[in-house]
C-alpha cells in the first residue's frame, strides 16, 4: 500500500529565509505526487503536482518541488518565505493506474517568525 | 475558492445521533471524494463516487454511508455517532476518476463535534 512520511511535524523559519519541507513516499510503481497547503479554517489548496516528465515542478505562490526516484522523495522548497506562508503543508501520493486516491502524510506545520 | 461547497460548516450533536453532510462539487466535476481529518488519524480517505456510482472505498465505518445524486451533489451520512467521530470532514471533487492530470479540489470542510 502507498504511504507518505513527512518527518517534520513543525518547522520554524524566519521571514525571508529559504524553506524545504521533506516528504518521502512508499509506492512500487510510478507515483503521482502532490503538495497541498491548509491555512487555518480553510480547505486544502493544491500547490503543485507531479505526474510525469520534468522532475522539478513549479507551483503556485513561488513553491517548487523535486521528484527524486532514487530517494523516494518529493521535497517542497521556496527560496524566500513570507509571513503569509504560515500554514499546514501536506504531501500526498496517488497510484499510477486507473482510479487514484491520494494518500496524505500527517502534515508539517510551518511557523514563520518576523 | 475551490468551487466545492460544503454544508453545514459547523455542527454540534450528541452521541447516538445521526447527521448528514452535504457537498456540491465544482461545476463539471463527476467525481466526489470524502475525507475525514482528525488529530489522531490525520487525513483519511473515506469513499469516492463517480457519476453516481461508488468508485472506491477507504476507511469508512459501517455506521457511515454516502451517495451521489443525479445532479452530482453528494451526501455523507453519519449515524450512531460517537465522541471519536468528532472531526473535520472534507469533500473534494475532480473531473474524472483519476486519469493523468486529474486535480482534486477540496472544499472548506464541515466541522463535526459530537458531545
Amino acid at each position: 500500500a502507498q504511504s507518505v512520511t513527512q518527518p517534520d511535524i513543525h518547522i520554524t523559519v524566519s521571514e525571508g529565509a529559504s524553506l524545504e519541507l521533506r516528504c518521502n513516499y512508499s509506492y512500487g510503481a510510478t507515483p503521482y505526487l502532490f503538495w497541498y497547503v491548509q491555512s487555518p479554517g480553510q480547505g486544502l489548496q493544491l500547490l503543485l503536482k507531479y505526474f510525469s516528465g520534468d522532475t522539478l515542478v513549479q507551483g503556485i505562490k513561488g513553491f517548487e518541488a523535486e521528484f527524486k526516484r532514487s530517494q523516494s522523495s518529493f521535497n517542497l522548497r521556496k527560496p524566500s518565505v513570507h509571513w503569509s506562508d504560515a500554514a499546514e503543508y501536506f504531501c500526498a501520493v496517488g497510484s499510477s493506474g486507473g482510479s487514484y486516491i491520494p494518500t496524505f502524510g500527517r502534515g508539517t506545520s510551518l511557523i514563520v517568525h518576523p | 475558492d475551490s468551487g466545492v461547497t460544503q454544508t453545514p460548516k459547523h455542527l454540534i450533536t450528541a452521541t447516538g445521533q445521526r447527521v448528514t453532510l452535504r457537498c456540491s462539487p465544482r461545476s463539471g466535476d463527476l467525481s466526489v471524494y470524502w475525507y475525514q481529518q482528525s488529530l489522531d488519524q490525520g487525513l483519511q480517505f473515506l469513499i469516492q463516487y463517480y457519476n453516481g456510482e461508488e468508485r472506491a472505498k477507504g476507511n469508512i465505518l459501517e455506521r457511515f454511508s454516502a451517495q451521489q445524486f443525479p445532479d452530482l451533489h453528494s451526501e455523507l451520512n453519519l449515524s450512531s455517532l460517537e465522541l471519536g467521530d468528532s472531526a473535520l470532514y472534507f469533500c473534494a471533487s475532480s473531473v474524472g476518476t483519476g486519469s493523468t492530470g486529474n486535480t482534486i479540489y477540496f472544499g472548506e470542510g464541515s466541522w463535526l463535534t459530537v458531545v
